[in-house]
């Protein structure tokens, strides 16, 4: 089965900005889609099609997937993003999530 | 658009579950519901999804044999089953849209709740 590799932490400083990868296989032949999930919450979509915002995401938030990696990037980090973030894509009838990565505002 | 998920479960091994999702606001027939699970502490995992139109299901291996997803189209509601608990099988369980079902590669755009689903002897 497919697997979608995230690292399991990201700590970055208010105002900075957060890059969150999601590696598979020729990921760049899938498309990936990017949740942000707050503690006691459900998933929310951030980015959908490897780069396309929502309606009401803010633009800090961008996508894009190339060779074996995927990438999140939040821009102006402020603490309202700490979260847990998790890729996703379909394998075949299927649908794969990554471990998630908790981001940390320091 | 709107998921409503039924209340919290407690469940003795070996017994079985069923979880509701309610949905309004869209055509239902259109879409795919899918079912996710979230043990406490830990990451998403996909447990299978339904045609809310033709009424086809896909379920993940690890599920397979326990799990059956079905739908009431005339409630626009979806439910998931689960047989045979286990303590592992503890965790919230979010019901979620993709679709529309003719489009490949969607996301889940709009979740439940959850529904915290607690399997103790």
């Amino acid at each position: 089965s497919y697997v979608l590799t995230q690292p399991p932490s990201v700590s970055v400083a208010p105002g900075q900005t957060a890059t969150f990868t999601c590696g598979g296989d020729n990921i760049a032949g899938k498309t990936v889609h990017w949740y942000q999930q707050k503690p006691g919450q459900a998933p929310l979509l951030v980015v959908y099609d490897d780069s396309v915002r929502p309606s009401g995401i803010p633009d800090r938030f961008s996508g894009s997937n190339s060779g074996n990696t995927a990438t999140l990037t939040v821009s102006g980090v402020d603490d309202g993003d700490e979260a847990d973030y998790y890729c996703q894509v379909w394998e075949i009838n299927d649908r794969v999530f990554g471990g998630g990565t908790r981001l940390t505002v320091l | 658009v709107l998921l409503v998920q039924s209340g919290a479960e407690v469940k003795k091994p070996g017994t079985s579950v069923r979880v509701s999702c309610r949905t309004s606001g869209f055509t239902f027939n259109s879409y795919a519901l899918h079912w996710v699970r979230q043990a406490r502490g830990q990451g998403l995992e996909w447990v299978g999804w339904i045609n809310a139109g033709t009424g086809h299901t896909k379920y993940s291996q690890k599920f397979l044999g326990r799990v059956t997803i079905t739908r009431a189209a005339s409630a626009t509601t979806v439910f998931l089953d689960l047989a045979d608990l286990r303590p592992e099988d503890t965790g919230v369980y979010f019901c979620a849209r993709e679709g529309p079902v003719e489009t490949s590669s969607s996301s889940f755009d709009f979740w439940g709740h959850g529904t915290l689903v607690t399997v103790s002897s």
